[in-house]
């Protein structure tokens, strides 16, 4: 299985809005609606931020959502703050019943 | 409050096998959720490794299929990894996770152990 598609990179000032991307295939976000997002600080354990596309555990601010159209899975942080800074990741559920990540993201608030 | 801990040596030799427990604490190994590895090799992204559910069913990343198994003991409340025929390639801070859903998102998670392959 080949790993989901991100950008490298991404930034964005405080108080600013900042879409990442997430580009699979028909074998997985395409498929299903089991997209997720991870917020990773360095050294800290992976935080789930968004689930099965757009859920939004509880404690998570509702700055942050997701969303989805055919094979790319988006997630959105609005009014951008300085604790955003983090590498984040996506992730889908597949058609062999395995779980596949994306790249990450680096995210830098200015 | 759902927590889960990693235990194992940190050091492995190249061409052994590397081992890893996860205790679950706060819930029973034996519910409705399946068990994960995910592992972050240094400077890279993350991988999943593979998951299992307290029946023994796994399922495991293509790539690493031949070299893992993933299982549970339900008497201690706590998972297993090993990874066998390591390399340096192997390098990297393993994590335990909760996968909830079909099971397709982790909720929670462990601090993570560093495992280095290294003669």
């Amino acid at each position: 299985q080949s790993a989901l598609t991100q950008p490298a990179s991404g930034s964005g000032s405080p108080g600013q809005s900042i879409t990442i991307s997430c580009t699979g295939t028909s074998s997985d976000v395409g498929t299903y609606n089991y997209v997720s997002w991870y917020q990773k600080h360095p050294d800290k354990a992976p935080k789930v931020m968004i689930y099965e596309v757009s859920n939004r555990p509880s404690g998570v601010p509702d700055r942050f959502s997701g969303s989805k159209s055919g094979n790319t899975a988006s997630l959105t942080i609005s009014g951008l703050q300085a604790e955003d800074e983090a590498d984040y990741y996506c992730s889908s559920y597949t058609t062999s019943s395995t779980v596949v990540f994306g790249g990450g993201t680096k995210l830098t608030v200015l | 409050q759902v927590q889960l801990q990693e235990s194992g040596p940190g050091l492995v030799k190249p061409s052994g096998t590397l081992s890893l427990t996860c205790a679950v604490s706060g819930d029973s190994i034996s519910s409705l959720k399946w068990w994960s590895w995910v592992r972050q090799p240094p400077g890279r992204g993350l991988e999943w490794i593979g998951f299992v559910f307290h029946t023994g069913s796994t399922s495991y990343n293509p790539s690493l299929k031949i070299r893992v198994t993933i299982s549970v003991d339900k008497s201690k409340n706590q998972f297993s990894l090993e990874l066998t025929s390591v390399t340096a390639a192997d390098t990297a801070v393993y994590y335990c996770a909760r996968a909830d859903g079909d099971p397709d998102h982790f909720d929670y998670w462990g601090q993570g152990t560093l495992v280095t392959v290294s003669s």
